[in-house]
């Protein structure tokens, strides 16, 4: 059974600090890796994905692989209240149909 | 931007009565995938397709089939809807390789 795992949370974190999430999964065939934002009683959002070991930035966030330790980590850098949500982890292995393993996902709160 | 629309974002619907639930993208995606979302369980994959008129189990099949007879068209029918149904419906899609959108979802209740 491939699995995907995360804190659930919540994480608390005051407005403008750095919030850092964390997953690790089982398979180590995994080829991608990708980080989804949920709101409340939305759909989930793709926000970041990573291919290769180390640091992918992108405006606010930074994602961290891991391939040999089997962890992904997300950074939300001067985290503001609206960055609070659920964020799901998601996994590729090498599979033909694109199939995701999903963890699931740590709630943020972001305190003003 | 991707586009996925689901037909209905609220719907409520009988027990044992045959449900439809309609998913279309406009990004000519060759992988379409239909979840359901439940409080304490995640996301959990029902059937995915890769191709037209292809089909496959995803984790929790039972009492689910789908439909795709055209490529951006991915239908999930509930053959007779149970109350243990009654759940968060998405739809994604994406191309080989590539990340998968979702749709703003179904909520959907079995009375």
């Amino acid at each position: 059974q491939k699995e995907v795992e995360q804190n659930s949370g919540p994480l608390s974190v005051p407005e403008g600090a750095i919030a850092s999430l964390n997953c690790t999964y089982s398979d180590r065939g995994s080829q991608s890796f990708f980080w989804y934002r949920q709101y409340s009683g939305k759909s989930p959002e793709l926000i970041m994905f990573i291919y290769s070991n180390g640091d992918k930035e992108d405006g606010r966030f930074t994602a961290q692989l891991n391939k040999a330790s089997q962890y992904v980590s997300l950074l939300i850098r001067d985290s503001q209240p609206s960055d609070s949500a659920t964020y799901l982890c998601a996994v590729r292995g090498n599979n033909a149909g694109n199939m995701l393993t999903f963890g699931g996902g740590t709630r943020l709160m972001v305190k003003p | 931007d991707v586009k996925v629309t689901q037909s209905s974002r609220y719907l409520v619907k009988r027990t044992g009565e045959k449900v439809f639930l309609e998913c279309v993208q406009d990004m000519d995606h060759e992988n379409m995938f239909w979840y359901r979302q439940d409080p304490g369980l995640g996301l959990r994959l029902i059937y995915f397709s890769y191709d037209v008129k292809m089909k496959e189990k995803g984790d929790i099949p039972e009492g689910y089939s789908v439909s795709r007879e055209k490529k951006e068209r991915f239908s999930l029918i509930l053959e007779s809807a149970s109350t243990n149904q009654t759940s968060m419906y998405l739809c994604a899609s994406s191309s080989p390789l590539e990340p998968q959108h979702f749709g703003d979802g179904t909520r959907l209740s079995i009375l």
